[in-house]
């Protein structure tokens, strides 16, 4: 069974700091991932979906890397924003389009 | 365009009644799949249709069912209701069905709350 972790649960950082969320997923034999965000209440808002052979996926202040040897993904925001203020969910295709997901990071991005 | 939308966005029910969700894809999209997420955690799969046709099942009780309309729309159905089916609900579409997985694109969810 595909089980997905991102740590930390939470976490705060000041206006204008990167952001660096870890995602890890423990079988190495995915397909694609895909990265999202979810304000309080709301649905998901796809941000990058990065595919099973790429190392990594760029759109504006963000860039995702993926490791498939060693069961990880990255996101990076650059230059935080308040507006960045949201939970970021990680999601590994196991088939199909059947997606396991993290629990998610809570950003705060502190003005 | 009309994202995916979903309705209705919250109810209301008791122990032991009968719920219907429904879902609308983008427009073009063939394939919809819907996921309960409890407070606290990350969405858990529960169903995905294509062209009608179930193509995926999650880890849920006979209580939940769904089905896929001619229009590409979609209905998840939860008979017997328990307490613990109190979540969010999403519905996801794509345009197809890749093996590897293709973009998801989330509606609001139905917000359900049993008493």
């Amino acid at each position: 069974k595909q089980e997905v972790t991102q740590i930390p649960a939470a976490l705060s950082v000041p206006e204008g700091e990167n952001l660096v969320l870890n995602c890890s997923f423990t079988d190495s034999a995915i397909y694609n991932l895909q990265w999202f965000r979810q304000d309080p209440g709301k649905g998901l808002t796809s941000l990058l979906l990065i595919q099973s052979s790429q190392r990594e996926q760029t759109s504006g202040r963000l860039n995702a890397s993926l490791d498939k040897s060693s069961g990880r993904s990255t996101l990076y925001i650059a230059a935080s924003q308040p507006g960045d203020s949201a939970t970021y969910l990680c999601a590994v295709f196991y088939g199909n389009n059947r997606l396991a997901f993290g629990k998610g990071n809570q950003v705060v991005v502190i003005p | 365009d009309a994202g995916v939308t979903q309705s209705p966005t919250h109810l209301i029910k008791t122990r032991g009644q009968h719920v219907t969700l429904r879902c609308s894809p983008i427009s073009g999209h063939k394939s919809v799949s819907w996921y309960q997420q409890v407070l606290g955690q990350g969405p858990q799969f529960i169903f995905q249709y294509y062209e009608k046709e179930e193509r995926g099942r999650g880890n849920f009780p006979d209580r939940f069912s769904a089905r896929q309309f001619p229009n590409y729309s979609s209905e998840l159905n939860v008979n017997a209701l328990l307490l613990g089916d109190s979540a969010l609900y999403l519905c996801a579409s794509s345009f197809g069905d890749r093996g590897d997985g293709e973009t998801q694109y989330f509606g609001p969810g139905t917000r359900l709350l049993v008493l």
